[in-house]
Order: structure tokens, then sequence, then C-alpha cells
């Protein structure tokens, strides 16, 4: 039984198209997040939701847009790719006020822009 | 400057070594610490939380170190199934605990 779980697995797609990530969890955590790992392998926080709500949102393109249907569901939708957006996003989930218990990880969405 | 610096290795180390990795951290105001774990082409998975006393957990000992913003990990007679990259992360605003990470340290232990 997945926990945090990343649909689709690998997305190949051309310059310009719009394309979603989809993200779901059965921890009953109350906060989700989405994530990208560069190509050299940095992890950087794009938004994070508390109860559906926004509570972070870095400096990302417009053409990045998260949507939180409910508390167990966190999707990325991005219009007009472009090459940089190749990277591996990861959602993630936790409970607010127990980070020390950790994040748990979807196992990843490779993204690549041709 | 990045707010977590970390030598990105990588370390080849001999089967039954102990290795430590260094971490710096450039705010002051951060709240918790942690060290994750993540495999090639795998998500990354939570190691150990780091306290300010200090912690151990089987082979692995983590330090925290408040005044220098240090953070550091110890491993002990590593096992090639410790062949990683480990990620040093740290959480400054405990409002929205979003975790910072550093670029990582490339760990191969060699037979």
């Amino acid at each position: 039984d997945t926990a945090v779980s990343q649909t689709p697995k690998y997305l190949v797609t051309q310059m310009g198209n719009d394309k979603s990530i989809k993200c779901e969890q059965n921890l009953g955590h109350d906060t989700m997040y989405w994530y990208k790992q560069d190509s050299k392998k940095f992890l950087k926080i794009m938004f994070s939701y508390n109860n559906k709500e926004l509570i972070i949102n870095e400096t990302v393109p417009n053409r990045f847009s998260p949507k939180s249907p409910d508390k167990a569901h966190l999707n990325l939708h991005i219009n007009s790719l472009e090459l940089g957006d190749s990277a591996v996003y990861f959602c993630a989930s936790s409970q607010l006020g127990r980070a020390n218990y950790g994040y748990t990880f979807g196992s990843g969405t490779r993204l690549t822009v041709v | 400057r990045k707010e977590v610096e970390q030598d990105p290795g990588p370390f080849n180390v001999p089967e039954g070594a102990t290795v430590a990795f260094n971490c710096t951290y450039s705010n002051s105001a951060s709240q918790s610490f942690f060290w994750y774990r993540q495999d090639c082409r795998k998500e990354p998975k939570l190691l150990m939380s780091v306290y300010s006393s200090g912690n151990e957990d089987g082979r692995f000992t983590a330090q925290l170190n408040r005044a220098s913003q240090y953070i550091s990990l110890l491993i002990r007679d590593s096992k090639l199934s410790d062949s990683a990259t480990y990620l040093c992360v740290v959480i400054s605003n405990f409002g929205n605990e979003k975790l910072t990470f550093g670029t990582g340290t490339r760990l191969t232990i060699i037979p």
C-alpha cells in the first residue's frame, strides 16, 4: 500500500505542451509539497499546501499551478513546457508540527521536455 | 551563498571503514536538522533527526553544533548498502516546516 503515490512515473513531452502530475497520500497527513530536483540533483521546494490552503509558494514561474482538491491530493499543472522544466518532481507529505517524523516522499515523476 | 552547504564528494570508502560528513547552515534561526538518504533514482528518505545533544542510531551518529552552525554524520563499520547520497536538511521556518536541502554528499562503499 503506497503511502505517497505520484503519476505518471515518467513523462516525455514536447516544448509548448501542457501537462499535469498527480499526487495522492493515504497517511492522513495535513500538509503536502512539491519539490523539484534538477540535473545537478539539487532539491528545491516549489509549493506547499496545508489542509488545501497554499502556505508556501517559492519563486516559481506562473506556468506552474498547483491544485489541492482535498488534503490527500496535490496536483501540479504545467503550461507551455520549456526545456528547462526537465527535472524530477517529487511530491511529499507530512503532518504539520511533526516534522521530526520526516516527510514521506513519492517516488518521483521524471519529466523530460524535448 | 546556499542556505545549506555540503561537500558534494564523491567519497569512496572501503567496506568496514568509518566515514564522516559535514554540513553548515547559514540561518542561525534554524530550528530542526536532519539527515536524509537518497539512493540513485529514488526518493529521499529520512535517515535520522539531529538533536542538540547528539544522537546515535546503530552505526550512525549525528552531531549538531549550534554555535558554529555545523551538523555532522558519522557512519561506523560501513556496509556496501550504505552507498547513497546523504542530504543535510534544515527547517528554518517553524511555521511552514519547509525542508531546505543541501546539495548532498555522494558516498560509495568499495568492497
